[in-house]
């Protein structure tokens, strides 16, 4: 049972370009997170969708930053217009849905991250 | 109100010895305390994790104390081992708005070393 993928696992992107991380979740996972984690400093929350819905976005800048979960393929987080303060990891987790669509609150399981360098 | 204050911000320890790193948090809706373990280039994983109705859990050399008048928690990793050298992480979640689904809010890290 494959574990949460994100790719890429590095990515370079010039000041002013777009960024597009993508994370599959573990397979029967319908919940997913997304964390970011600035250099020597803990995650932080900024996302949390399901299946074609945003949840909360309460953590996620107001410009710039967009992100989806589709029906068919990977969450997306996109950043337009990178500048040097994105440089970070990003980091997705997934979670499975309980009965009754409940996502479980504990069993949040991670990628590896996306390492995001803007030049 | 919603962080989570972790120190201390790295410890170096002899291999067999007892590795303590200690969290404090100031929102008492938080109802799920976990620990997270890791690797450089790696993603967190889970360690232990507690919820505030007990003390203390202890799984393998890995224990959380729990102190819930006090607002603290704490990973006590016994025996440490070279392996055990890694970045941790606690975390907190609470359910928005009677929902569900939790959040983390994580603490700064703790760099543990372990020398052989």
């Amino acid at each position: 049972n494959a574990g949460v993928m994100q790719n890429p696992r590095h990515l370079v992107r010039r000041r002013g370009q777009e960024a597009r991380l993508r994370c599959s979740p573990m397979k029967g996972h319908s919940h997913v997170y997304w964390y970011r984690q600035l250099p020597e400093e803990g995650l932080k929350f900024m996302v949390y969708l399901q299946k074609e819905n945003i949840i909360d976005e309460s953590g996620m800048p107001k410009e710039r930053f967009s992100a989806e979960f589709p029906k068919e393929g990977p969450s997306i987080l996109r950043i337009q217009q990178v500048v040097r303060g994105d440089s970070a990891a990003y980091f997705c987790a997934s979670s499975p849905r309980l009965r009754g669509g409940l996502a479980a609150q504990e069993t949040q399981y991670f990628g590896p991250g996306t390492r995001l360098l803007v030049l | 109100q919603q962080q989570v204050k972790q120190s201390p911000q790295s410890l170096i320890v002899q291999k067999g010895g007892i590795s303590i790193i200690n969290c404090a948090y100031e929102n008492t809706a938080f109802d799920y305390f976990p620990w997270y373990q890791q690797f450089p280039g790696k993603g967190p994983a889970l360690l232990i994790a507690i919820r505030p109705d007990v003390s203390e859990k202890k799984e393998g050399r890995f224990t959380i104390s729990f102190n819930k008048s006090a607002k603290q928690f704490s990973l006590h990793i016994m025996d440490s081992q070279p392996g055990d050298s890694a970045t941790y992480f606690c975390a907190a979640s609470s359910r928005p708005g009677g929902t569900s689904y939790g959040k983390l809010t994580f603490g700064q890290g703790t760099i543990l070393t372990v020398h052989p």
